[in-house]
């Protein structure tokens, strides 16, 4: 059974980059697109963006400027890079494994770690 | 704003049924999929593709598509049941994803 499992600090300061990582055990990293999503307290879901086990991504556009997600298949992790933060980023981050089966779908989930952004 | 619309809130007494609907451009084109949400918990898928359900997903759930819109039935609500539900597919370029506004469906 395929677990993911993020990490990283749960406290940023406005302006400064957001860095998680999300690991990946009981299968491997290869093959897979990986995501990150994220939700706002109280709000939606967001896509920020994939990348694939070989290093291509696709970000939000509305992000983009800003964020930089990477993969690390020797340790079975992915990372997400968030620069500039503001208030409006905190949010409950997500990691996913995306796969497509008759379209898009996101069958395995991290249980997700709350990112505040506040000096 | 998110390219898929749905609408915020539906109820539905226990035992009965309702759909769920979903609205965006790229629908014409593209499947959605559907996500189960509880409070302080991950998504869980619950309904993909034409009309498949994960393992471990009851048959009261069901989905559906026609034009622009996707929907999702429960058939036969249980408590259980209420959550937040979101729909995903990819954006109007196809090249991107995106998750529907979300509908917060209550059980009475």
């Amino acid at each position: 059974q395929v677990q993911l499992q993020e990490s990283g600090p749960g406290l940023v300061k406005p302006s400064e980059t957001l860095s998680l990582t999300c690991t990946v055990s009981g299968g491997s990293i290869s093959s897979y697109y990986w995501s990150w999503i994220r939700q706002p307290p109280g709000k939606g879901l967001e896509w920020i963006g994939y990348i694939y086990y070989s290093g291509s991504t696709n970000y939000n556009p509305s992000l983009k400027s800003r964020v930089t997600i990477s993969v690390d298949t020797s340790k079975n992790q992915f990372s997400l890079k968030l620069s500039s933060v503001t208030a409006a980023d905190t949010a409950v981050y997500y990691c996913a494994r995306e796969y497509f089966a008759a379209g898009i779908l996101y069958s395995y989930w991290g249980q997700g770690t709350l990112v505040t952004v506040s000096s | 704003s998110s390219e898929l619309t749905q609408d915020p809130a539906v109820s539905v007494a226990l035992g009965q049924t309702v759909r769920i609907t979903c609205q965006g451009d790229s629908l014409r084109s593209y499947y959605a999929s559907w996500y189960q949400q509880k409070p302080g918990q991950a998504p869980v898928l619950v309904i993909y593709g034409k009309n498949n359900r994960p393992s471990g997903i009851p048959d009261r759930f069901s989905g559906s598509s026609s034009g622009n819109t996707a929907s999702l039935t429960i058939t036969g609500a249980q408590a259980e049941d209420e959550a937040d539900y979101y729909c995903n597919s990819r954006d109007s370029s196809g090249n991107h994803r995106v998750f529907g506004t979300g509908t917060k469906v209550t059980v009475l």
